[in-house]
């Protein structure tokens, strides 16, 4: 079946620095990569829809400039958080969807714990 | 945009019990999904439905899509320890939206 790693599982950072998130299809292609972020006991909240090689759609209220994603293949979408705060700290949440666009194809990875010091 | 709604949120039961939830929809969908996520990990797709009426098992779940097309009910019979979790309605087109989840807690 369709997997997708998401690296780092977990990563603590200091206020101000930037932290990658990496989310990879293994074995198949995503053209579209989908990046959520969960706070304790809350539900999973869309923050972008990446396409690969296009700019990525931000829901509202997320900043951009905050979360940068960059979907440079077929099965490598990153999330970037740009001078991270303690406001940031949450899961992180990637899910793909196979090529063919099949609901079903929605995975997701692992998560990654962000905990920003 | 769109919004859904899952009851209840929590659920405290003996083990052996049967759960039922559900969830509903300020639109109409066209796929409803159930995901299970459990602890630190990424949410897992239980079951997936894609018409209105469809009724679907997956060993002890059942999941049935609404005929309005705007609610979904996920039942779990013979409740287990490993069963416990928070469960999640989800419905596309394009891209998840989720609902709040229900989180279930098993009495040995």
């Amino acid at each position: 079946g369709a997997v997708v790693s998401q690296h780092p599982s977990w990563v603590i950072c200091k206020s101000g620095t930037s932290v990658k998130i990496e989310c990879r299809s293994l074995d198949f292609q995503a053209t579209t990569m989908f990046w959520y972020r969960q706070f304790p006991k809350q539900s999973l909240m869309l923050m972008a829809t990446s396409n690969e090689g296009s700019k990525a759609t931000y829901e509202q209220g997320v900043e951009k400039d905050k979360f940068l994603i960059n979907h440079a293949s077929l099965t490598l979408s990153t999330l970037t958080v740009t001078s991270a705060h303690p406001e940031d700290s949450s899961f992180y949440i990637c899910s793909a969807r196979d090529g063919q666009g099949r609901y079903y194809g929605y995975t997701f990875g692992s998560g990654t714990r962000l905990t920003v010091v | 945009g769109q919004q859904l709604n899952q009851s209840p949120q929590s659920m405290f039961i003996q083990e052996g019990e049967d759960v039922s939830m559900n969830c509903t929809s300020s639109s109409i969908f066209n796929t409803w999904l159930w995901y299970k996520q459990e602890p630190g990990e990424g949410p897992v797709l239980l079951i997936a439905l894609y018409k209105a009426g469809e009724l679907t098992s997956n060993g002890r779940l059942t999941a049935q899509f609404g005929i309005t097309r705007k609610d979904s009910f996920l039942n779990i019979s013979a409740s287990i320890p490993s069963d416990v979790g928070i469960y999640f309605c989800a419905g596309p087109p394009q891209k998840l939206v989720f609902g709040q989840g229900t989180r279930l807690t098993i009495n040995p």
